[in-house]
């Protein structure tokens, strides 16, 4: 189906262990992006890209690390995830030239115990 | 810096009655891009609408409107005879023109809207 798509929709991951966030999109869109959700924080950006090969850090970079060797995706890695990387994570995408408005996957649920 | 700040936090109506969120943005930037997404219950994000800056003009598209103002930083976004589907969050958004898309977000306003 046309759109993006992340994966796993929930996560439960223990502290100290690696994961990676996946996000798929259709468009061809140049930009992606990955924010996340806190309460009390609204949504910040934490990483994005404006092509393939090209990323660049966002408000809340630490802790984390992204790659993107093809357009469609931009996977999102917790290197050492800790408790304070719990939150809602959301990938999107925009055209970015003519029409910037992002479109957002479903979100992932991420909790670390 | 860019800045959005939607002051209220929480809003409860009843249905039928009409109810406005506000948004007020700061940004040095000339050319931006403004933005409301919708949050409902179930989580994912809806793009509802994007303004420029170079655009004044008010939007109506149903029973939503958009008044953006300049000269106070605002854009404020109304419902017309809210209804129980209207309950959700909803992100008022701040982008430079250049950045092809890159969010400042606000907090947030969440609208509860009462049978």
């Amino acid at each position: 189906d046309a759109g993006i798509t992340q994966s796993p929709r929930y996560k439960i991951t223990e502290t100290g262990r690696q994961v990676t966030l996946m996000c798929h999109q259709t468009w061809s869109h140049s930009y992606m992006f990955w924010y996340r959700q806190d309460l009390g924080h609204g949504l910040r950006l934490i990483y994005y890209s404006a092509a393939a090969d090209i990323t660049d850090k966002g408000e809340v970079p630490d802790g984390y690390v992204v790659s993107r060797s093809k357009t469609e995706n931009f996977p999102l890695t917790l290197e050492s995830a800790t408790r304070s990387q719990t939150s809602v994570y959301f990938c999107a995408s925009s055209d970015g030239v003519r029409k910037t408005e992002a479109f957002f996957g479903q979100g992932t649920r991420l909790t670390v115990v | 810096a860019q800045k959005v700040t939607q002051a209220q936090t929480e809003i409860s109506v009843v249905e039928k009655e009409d109810v406005t969120l506000d948004c007020v943005y700061e940004t040095r930037d000339t050319t931006y891009y403004l933005f409301w997404y919708k949050q409902p219950p179930s989580g994912e994000l809806v793009f509802l609408i994007r303004r420029n800056s170079f655009d004044e003009q008010n939007e109506i598209s149903g029973r939503y409107s958009w008044n953006f103002q300049k000269s106070t930083s605002s854009f404020n976004f109304t419902i017309t005879a809210s209804q129980v589907v209207d309950s959700a969050v909803y992100f008022c958004a701040l982008s430079a023109y250049n950045q092809g898309g890159k969010l400042i977000f606000g907090q947030g306003t969440e609208l509860s809207v009462k049978p």
